[in-house]
């Protein structure tokens, strides 16, 4: 079955610790995105890629960074520029074009210790 | 002004209950509109698309309304397994914007 896969589900991190969130799809989705949601808050646009080796920033890409070497592939790395990074990461891709409405994955919990 | 505002809840219904809540929006060139499910410490669910003309899933029915610039969901006969968030998604001038959710409660 085509989806979405995070990994890790739960993540720990120490002050000063760059981590990289994994976000894989098979559903040969060509955008890609990526989330953050804390408690009681909507989901926050941290940075998309409508295509293969291109990115943009959303509306809060301060101390995060992205990579998208390959159409099934947009992993996350929150670095330690980031200075409230607890939080839900969810990863979502959509087909080219007009929305539709996105595919989530099941999300990767981010905590620091 | 949020651009997307939903009525936090939590709405505490009994099961069989019909209830109904709100999303408005700021921008009046929004495009396009959905109402997603989210259980807890689960990702979002697309649960439907919200048409000029209404729309109606089963026990859901979603309704537009562009004048006052909101939309709606009603749910008919709850049943415990409603129980969850429900996002409002708005796309406005090609930017999808979440809705904080309103948690709703089912109690048998």
């Amino acid at each position: 079955d085509g989806g979405i896969t995070q990994s890790p589900k739960y993540l720990f991190r120490k002050e000063g610790q760059n981590v990289t969130l994994s976000c894989e799809q098979n559903l040969n989705h060509d955008a890609m995105y990526w989330y953050r949601q804390d408690p009681g808050q909507g989901l926050r646009l941290i940075y998309y890629s409508q295509i293969v080796n291109d990115f943009q920033k959303g509306d809060i890409a301060e101390g995060y960074s992205v990579s998208r070497e390959k159409k099934e592939s947009f992993p996350l790395t929150v670095t330690s520029a980031q200075k409230n990074p607890t939080a839900f990461y969810l990863c979502a891709s959509s087909p080219k074009g007009e929305y539709y409405g996105y595919t989530f994955g099941s999300g990767t919990r981010l905590t620091v210790v | 002004r949020k651009e997307v505002e939903q009525d936090p809840g939590p709405f505490n219904v009994p099961e069989g209950a019909t209830v109904a809540f709100n999303c408005t929006y700021s921008n009046s060139a929004s495009q396009s509109f959905f109402w997603y499910r989210q259980d807890c410490r689960k990702e979002p669910k697309l649960l439907m698309s919200v048409y000029s003309s209404g729309n109606e899933d089963g026990r859901f029915t979603a309704q537009l309304n562009r004048a006052s610039q909101y939309i709606s969901l009603l749910i008919r006969d709850s049943k415990l397994s409603d129980s969850a968030t429900y996002l409002c998604v708005v796309n406005s001038a090609s930017k999808i914007i979440f809705g904080s959710g309103t948690r709703l409660s089912i109690r048998p």
